[in-house]
């Protein structure tokens, strides 16, 4: 059973590229969420989505963008990266909102 | 706007003794979570607590929910080496269902 799946594991991007963080989950989970973790901060929700075809922004939502056309996979997209977008990415996903399966992260880096 | 605050935020723990953590949180909710990240890695449910009074046990460290004061703890037994993590709290919005709010969390070190 491989839980919650993120790749990549690691990224480079240069400011005004653009890439897509990719998330499945293969337990039939119908809350995704995409979670930003900045070094010695706790994490802060980007986007989330409540099943297939919803999505709904959380805190820091500005630059990013998602979609949920399936239950298993929620990409989240960065159009024209920036410094301040330097961060450790989670994808979660739970049958509540509260008792999630976290994936091993992306680390990306925007210089 | 649901705020989420622990204490302290750095704790350094001897072997073989007991230590809390607090959690602490600004409105309304019956629903309080707990975390596990070792560095570098991501994050592992320790505890669900979903009422009032709620008392989780696994291993050395136990959690314990009190509503009506918004807050909770997280309590550390006979500290061991493997007991080092940062451990977050995290509350449901009652705003919205679908959100959790999170602790910046406790980075924990045990020495000898």
């Amino acid at each position: 059973n491989a839980g919650v799946t993120q790749t990549p594991k690691f990224r480079i991007l240069k400011i005004g590229q653009s890439m897509t963080l990719q998330c499945t989950q293969d337990m039939n989970h119908n809350y995704m969420y995409w979670y930003r973790q900045d070094p010695g901060m706790g994490l802060k929700l980007i986007y989330y989505s409540v099943g297939a075809g919803i999505t709904d922004k959380g805190e820091v939502p500005n630059g990013y963008n998602v979609s949920r056309s399936t239950t298993e996979d929620f990409p989240l997209r960065l159009e024209l990266a920036a410094p301040s977008q330097t961060s450790v990415y989670f994808c979660a996903s739970g049958v509540t909102a509260g008792a999630l399966h976290f994936g091993n992260g992306t680390r990306l880096t925007v210089t | 706007e649901l705020k989420v605050e622990q204490n302290p935020l750095f704790l350094s723990m001897q072997e073989g003794k007991n230590y809390t953590i607090y959690c602490n949180y600004s409105t309304t909710s019956d629903r309080l979570y707990w975390y596990r990240q070792d560095p570098g890695k991501s994050l592992e449910s320790l505890f669900v607590l979903l009422s009032n009074g709620a008392v989780k046990q696994e291993g050395r460290l136990m959690a314990s929910l009190d509503t009506k004061a918004r807050l909770s703890t997280l309590h550390i037994t006979a500290a061991v080496h493997d007991l080092s993590a940062t451990y977050f709290c995290a509350v449901d919005n009652v705003d919205n269902d679908y959100k959790l709010s999170f602790g910046a969390g406790t980075t924990v070190t045990v020495r000898a």
